[in-house]
């Protein structure tokens, strides 16, 4: 089946350790995107990336980094440098960037602290 | 991109047609209208999106006024899995730029059997 996977469905994380979350599309989209989702709220843009090797901040990408070294991959790393990690994560795509061209989600991920 | 009103909650009787309105005044003449829903703990699903026509696919009807400041998204005989929160969007056609989407609170659609 054609779409978008996200794994783990459910990660647990120890203060101070990196983790990453995965996420995997075999629609041939060119345009990949991290959101960040807290509860009772709407999404909030962590990174995007519209090509393979390139990638931009959004409006809340401290304490996160991304790659994008395959069309098909882009996975997100939380770092140490994230002081409020607990939330639900969800990855997007689509055909490319623009107002025409409607982003897919995954399932997410949802991140809690131990 | 533009800011949108809804109702935060809704109920429609099974079978019924859902019709869930959106206020987005401020739209401009190159800003899209999206519909997306969300059941919990589930990512978004994309449903409909629309310029200035009316359009119309298998899950819904996108309904835009002629002034393009509100719209209505028609679930045509909903059932029990239409539950979920609707988000509707505006979105600006521009391929540059922060390239996300903005997500306010929805409005929370119950489907009532």
């Amino acid at each position: 089946d054609g779409g978008i996977t996200q794994s783990p469905k459910y990660l647990f994380r120890k203060e101070g350790q990196n983790v990453t979350l995965s996420c995997e599309q075999n629609l041939n989209h060119d345009a990949m995107y991290w959101y960040r989702q807290d509860p009772g709220q709407g999404l909030r843009l962590i990174y995007y990336s519209q090509i393979v090797n390139d990638f931009q901040k959004g409006d809340i990408a401290e304490g996160y980094s991304v790659s994008r070294e395959k069309k098909e991959s882009f996975p997100l790393t939380v770092t140490s440098a994230q002081k409020n990690p607990t939330a639900f994560y969800l990855c997007a795509s689509s055909t490319g960037a623009g107002g025409n061209q409607p982003q897919h989600f995954g399932d997410g991920t949802r991140l809690s602290i131990l | 991109d533009a800011k949108t009103t809804q109702p935060p909650s809704m109920d429609c009787a099974e079978g019924r047609a859902a019709n869930l309105p959106c206020n987005h005044s401020t739209i401009s003449g190159n800003e899209y209208v999206y519909w997306y829903r969300q059941i919990h703990s589930q990512g978004p699903q994309y449903i409909i999106h629309g310029l200035k026509n009316n359009e119309t696919n298998e899950m819904a009807s996108l309904i835009i006024t002629e002034d393009r400041k509100s719209s209505t998204l028609i679930l045509p005989h909903a059932t029990l899995r239409d539950t979920a929160v609707y988000y509707c969007i505006v979105r600006l056609n521009s391929g540059g730029g922060a390239d996300g989407l903005t997500f306010g609170k929805g409005t929370h659609l119950i489907i009532q059997p």
